[in-house]
């Protein structure tokens, strides 16, 4: 099973709202990501867990919140966001190198969550 | 620090042609890795390449093959024979430990 998947597929919050996203994959991959892609955009950084443990935060404002229960799952809390917060959010996982703990293998995206902020 | 430049923005074609997509990249890593995904109007990230910087072999799998020269600094990727299903923006990548530096994408659109 190669797949990751999100849910929901579009989201239409408002600027008071909280909302979760969610991310899961059965590919035994101990490195997860959030990614923030704007429209005719790359893909941005947000987040990294490695081995469930948060790595790299890409100074993103404390209106997300990522949590990680277990090796399979990532959870990307929203509160409080503003328009400008309206993107694709991106879900990854990767396997991690066990020597270094650096994951040098290709990252393995999921179909994506659409975000709309009111 | 790691760049990774794209400087074709849109490519238009007929089916049946060929595309080829450039992708020039800086690090001054001795070891690197770099990628190629294909991103269709669904939105989902497609892995297409992976190739690490101590292999210049260049690879062709079915319709796609990518030239990776180190002398260069360059990864480009070519689609044979063009089909409809190929429009995509493709983006080239680096990676650096656990980050990936995207290019600006290529937007390319086959026309039937």
């Amino acid at each position: 099973d190669t797949e990751v998947t999100q849910t929901p597929k579009h989201l239409v919050m408002g600027m008071t709202n909280k909302k979760s996203l969610k991310c899961e994959q059965h590919m035994g991959h101990r490195a997860m990501y959030w990614y923030k892609q704007k429209a005719k955009k790359p893909p941005e950084l947000m987040f990294v867990y490695s081995y469930e443990k948060l790595s790299i935060n890409e100074s993103v404002p404390s209106r997300f919140s990522p949590e990680c229960p277990n090796s399979s799952l990532l959870n990307l809390h929203l509160h409080a966001l503003q328009p400008e917060d309206s993107a694709l959010y991106l879900c990854a996982s990767s396997q991690v190198t066990p020597v270094t703990g650096s994951p040098y293998n290709e990252q393995f995206f999921g179909p994506g969550t659409r975000l709309t902020v009111l | 620090a790691q760049k990774v430049t794209q400087a074709q923005t849109e490519i238009s074609v007929v089916e049946k042609e060929d595309v080829t997509l450039d992708c020039v990249y800086e690090t001054r890593d001795t070891t690197y890795y770099l990628f190629w995904y294909k991103q269709p109007p669904s939105g989902e990230l497609v892995f297409l390449i992976r190739r690490n910087s101590f292999d210049e072999q260049n690879e062709i799998s079915g319709r796609y093959s990518w030239n990776f020269q180190k002398s260069t600094s360059s990864f480009n990727f070519t689609i044979t024979a063009s089909q409809v299903v190929d429009s995509a923006v493709y983006f080239c990548a680096l990676r650096q430990f656990n980050k990936l530096s995207f290019g600006a994408g290529t937007t390319v659109t086959v026309r039937a």
